[in-house]
């Protein structure tokens, strides 16, 4: 089957860091372009970061510029986002996402919180 | 940024009449390449984002036919023939020409 499975989110203080992960399954990940988009609750959606299909290239939003890093593993069919000084405003759903949008993960849930 | 402007926000809808979603970039989304990197996203309550169509046009696979996408530039439009049940949720355009793609504010449609 083919599909995208997100793992890794939680509650993190303020500050925290937390890493996600993006599992992909059925079709040849190392082909494809990348990407996490976020969706506060109650709120729409924003594109956070994307990566090429070897890694060589990424791009973020400037909210979270300098904060997250977008990484994939093509062994091992995984894709990654490192969050580092999480701010409440950081609080979302992320999603990962192939290509332009072709396949959406369930989503998983960070809350930033004391 | 590329600002991304739908109308209506709101659009309630008797089942099996036709409903239409307007989405206005602040630029152009002709990209260098010729193609137009305008997608439309169904969210339906409590899921994931699903594509609907790409490239302004391009229904995705298993996609039913009354939803059909137009436009060019800077002016699109989503349209669905004739409007089910399933059809119920939250609609965003996005555009991928431009770094950071952006989204639409999104159009809940609602059965009436």
């Amino acid at each position: 089957e083919v599909q995208l499975v997100e793992s890794g989110g939680g509650l993190v203080q303020p500050g925290g860091s937390l890493r996600l992960s993006c599992a992909a399954s059925g079709f040849t990940f190392s082909s494809y372009w990348m990407h996490w988009v976020r969706q506060a609750p109650g709120k729409g959606l924003v594109w956070v970061s994307r990566i090429n299909s070897d890694g060589s290239s990424t791009s973020y939003a400037d909210s979270v510029k300098g904060r997250f890093t977008i990484s994939r593993d093509n062994a091992k069919n995984t894709l990654y986002l490192q969050m580092n000084s999480l701010r409440a405003e950081d609080t979302a759903v992320y999603y990962c996402a192939r290509d332009l949008g072709s396949l959406w993960g369930q989503g998983t849930l960070v809350t930033v919180s004391s | 940024d590329v600002v991304m402007t739908q109308s209506p926000l709101s659009l309630p809808v008797t089942l099996g009449q036709p409903a239409s979603i307007s989405c206005r970039s602040s630029q152009s989304l002709v990209y260098s390449d010729g193609n137009t990197y305008l997608n439309w996203f169904q969210q339906r309550p409590g899921q994931s984002p699903r594509r609907l169509i790409y490239k302004v046009s391009n229904r995705d696979s298993g996609v039913p036919d009354r939803f059909s996408g137009s436009g060019s530039g800077t002016d699109f439009t989503l349209k669905i023939s004739r409007v089910e049940a399933e059809d119920v949720g939250v609609y965003y355009c996005m555009q991928g020409t431009h770094w950071p793609w952006t989204f639409g504010q999104g159009t809940k449609v609602e059965i009436k």
